[in-house]
């Protein structure tokens, strides 16, 4: 069966200290996809990565990075120099690749609530 | 283009009533998904639409959720004799469509607040 577990519910920090949000996955499919969203306190879920599991490249873009371990079944999410502007709810995601036409819905974890003080 | 749109942003609504919950995916894509969101928790798969047909609604909790997507663009989802436990976010994302061994990345609606009094 398919599952994502964040095992942090909330985390604070303080302005400009590094932060790493946990993603742990279950699932028996050899081809599957991760994905990260944002979720402001507007509501609205925002598209962060991508990653297919043939790929294990880790990947940075900003102040942004992520840690891919198919040997932990993890995909963590790192912020650096945390900013305000970065206070959020965070899901981590996977689905399983579609076959013949049909897609994969995603299936999501619980979130980490990020609060970054000033 | 414009993203996702969902309307309304905010439905209040009694016990036992009919509401409906409209999205319009980003132009040209194909596959529509709604997912439910209560409080503090992920999103949950509703259903998923591919063009015009429902191609999965393994999600949808009972025979009181129903959605439509007649003309493979705007989808509806339907609820009927609504009850307290329903209130939730309704969120609707959609993606382009590929065949073959692939997912495509889901792009999510600002979401409809439901609120069953």
């Amino acid at each position: 069966a398919q599952k994502v577990t964040q095992a942090q519910t909330e985390i604070s920090v303080v302005e400009k200290e590094d932060v790493t949000l946990d993603c742990v996955y279950e699932t028996r499919d050899t081809t599957y996809y991760l994905f990260w969203y944002k979720q402001p306190p507007s509501g609205e879920l925002v598209f962060l990565i991508r990653r297919n599991s043939f790929d294990e490249q880790n990947e940075i873009s900003g102040r942004y990075s992520w840690n891919f371990q198919k040997s932990t079944s993890s995909f963590n999410f790192t912020i650096t120099a945390s900013q305000v502007v970065d206070s959020a709810v965070y899901f981590c995601a996977l689905s399983e690749a579609g076959y013949g036409g049909s897609q994969g819905n995603l299936i999501f974890g619980k979130g980490t609530k990020l609060s970054v003080k000033p | 283009g414009a993203g996702v749109s969902q309307t309304p942003s905010n439905k209040v609504t009694e016990k036992g009533k009919y509401v409906e919950l409209r999205c319009d995916p980003i132009s040209g894509h194909t596959a529509l998904y709604w997912y439910r969101q209560s409080l503090g928790q992920g999103p949950e798969f509703l259903i998923y639409f591919q063009g015009t047909g429902a191609a999965d609604d393994s999600g949808l909790p009972n025979d009181r959720f129903f959605a439509v997507r007649p003309e493979g663009s705007v989808s509806t989802l339907k609820i009927q004799r609504t009850e307290r436990g329903d209130s939730a976010v309704y969120l609707c994302a959609s993606s382009l469509y590929s065949r073959g061994l692939s997912t495509d990345t889901q792009y999510f609606g600002p979401g409809t607040r439901l609120t069953v009094l």
